[in-house]
């Protein structure tokens, strides 16, 4: 099994272009979620969604959008990048049932200039 | 919402030292999670622990939900464990992380 994965790696993106990120999981799990770090701080919760077909706001949602497109893919847009987007992305799923277990992807490094 | 909170922020170890990082937060939860972030950023699970003792290798953890703490502890520390070790509580269908210790382990 691959787990959880993401690209891309790295992304440059100029104030005001949009980008998506895309996140797949092959370990058939119900709920994902994306979450952003910020230097020096713990992960921060975007967006998630608990189950195909439904998706919740997080602590920092605004500026973002999210695709649930399957049970497998979680996609986070960005409609029009801003300097105070640049952070790291991570994409994570959790296990199925009760334990809520949470498993995470390598990470996308995003920079807006 | 629930506040997580570790201590220390930054701990320099020699290696073989042993070490106990401390997490406490503040509502009861209905799971914790250790994970160890490496130099290169990726974050590793090393616990699932939302009570009682686990033990992996050289780490283990205890979690005493009924005092809202855990704790990691790290014995004969090595090099390769070095980096950032958080700890985050799940409620409500989110998990909220603690700000993380980072940890230096020297030769």
């Amino acid at each position: 099994n691959a787990g959880v994965t993401q690209t891309p790696k790295f992304q440059v993106l100029k104030t005001g272009q949009s980008m998506t990120l895309q996140c797949a999981q092959d370990m058939n799990h119900n709920s994902m979620y994306w979450y952003r770090q910020d230097p020096g701080m713990g992960l921060r919760l975007i967006y998630y969604s608990a189950s195909e077909g439904t998706t919740d706001k997080g602590e920092v949602p605004n500026g973002y959008n999210v695709s649930r497109l399957n049970k497998r893919e979680f996609s986070l847009r960005l409609e029009s990048a801003a300097p105070s987007q640049t952070s790291v992305y991570f994409c994570a799923s959790s296990v199925p049932g009760t334990s809520y277990e949470q498993y995470f992807g390598p990470g996308t490094r995003l920079t807006v200039t | 919402g629930i506040q997580v909170e570790q201590s220390p922020p930054d701990l320099i170890l020699q290696e073989g030292a042993n070490s106990t990082l401390r997490c406490n937060f503040s509502d009861s939860v209905n799971n914790l999670q250790w994970f160890h972030q490496n130099p290169w950023g990726q974050l590793i699970n090393l616990f699932y622990i939302p009570s009682g003792t686990k033990q992996n290798g050289r780490l283990s953890a205890t979690t005493v939900a009924t005092e809202r703490y855990s704790l990691l502890y790290i014995s004969s520390s090595q090099t390769t464990d070095s980096g950032v070790y958080f700890c985050a509580a799940y409620q409500g269908g989110k998990l909220i992380f603690g700000q993380g210790t980072e940890l230096s382990v020297k030769p």
